[in-house]
């Protein structure tokens, strides 16, 4: 079944380490964007990638960083200058860069600070 | 004003019910209108698109969108227990998809 598969599904980081999630999908979708979900807050853009070895960054990039070396490949980097990363995670794609596209979404990984 | 404006809730109805979710846009540009579902501690799932002024019907929802008031709704028809879950507001124009928070329902038995 086609889909995005998103890995670990929690994850807890240590004060200073950087985290890396994983994003495939097996969709043959062109776009791909990593979202972030605090409790009572819509879902806020981190990055988002149009095309291979293209990446723009979105309203919160902030202490994160990407990589889109594949089309079927886009894993996020929390860095340790993310000051605040306990967040839901959500990796979502869409068939082309057009916002008529539907959005289809990861499972999600959890990652909290200890 | 938030980009994408929803009532936050929860929305209490008994099942059976008709549940009316509300949205409210600011920006006229907007071209692609969206409702997901999202289950606690899960990923939002898709239950409707609409792009053009007027209804879209799919089973027991409803979606309807009206560009000059820039609002779109959601119907739920027969309510289910099921059916409890947080109700995604997505509003997209070129390329950007602006979330809204969410209005929680609650279907009671």
């Amino acid at each position: 079944d086609g889909g995005i598969t998103q890995s670990p599904k929690y994850l807890f980081r240590k004060e200073g380490q950087n985290v890396t999630l994983s994003c495939e999908q097996n969709l043959n979708h062109d776009a791909m964007y990593w979202y972030r979900q605090d409790p009572g807050q819509g879902l806020r853009l981190i990055y988002y990638s149009q095309i291979v070895n293209d990446f723009q960054k979105g309203d919160i990039a902030e202490g994160y960083s990407v990589s889109r070396e594949k089309k079927e490949s886009f894993p996020l980097t929390v860095t340790s200058a993310q000051k605040n990363p306990t967040a839901f995670y959500l990796c979502a794609s869409s068939i082309s860069p057009s916002g008529a596209n539907v959005l289809t979404f990861g499972a999600g990984s959890r990652l909290t600070v200890l | 004003q938030k980009e994408v404006e929803q009532n936050s809730g929860p929305l209490s109805v008994p099942e059976g019910a008709i549940a009316s979710l509300n949205c409210t846009y600011s920006d006229r540009g907007s071209q692609s209108f969206f409702w997901y579902r999202q289950y606690s501690g899960k990923s939002p799932e898709l239950i409707m698109s609409i792009y053009s002024n007027g209804d879209k019907e799919d089973g027991r929802f409803t979606a309807q969108l009206n560009k000059a008031s820039q609002y779109v709704s959601l119907l739920i028809r027969d309510s289910q227990p099921s059916d409890s879950a947080t109700y995604l507001c997505v509003i997209s124009g070129t390329y950007k998809y602006i979330f809204g928070t969410g209005t929680r329902l609650k279907v009671l038995a």
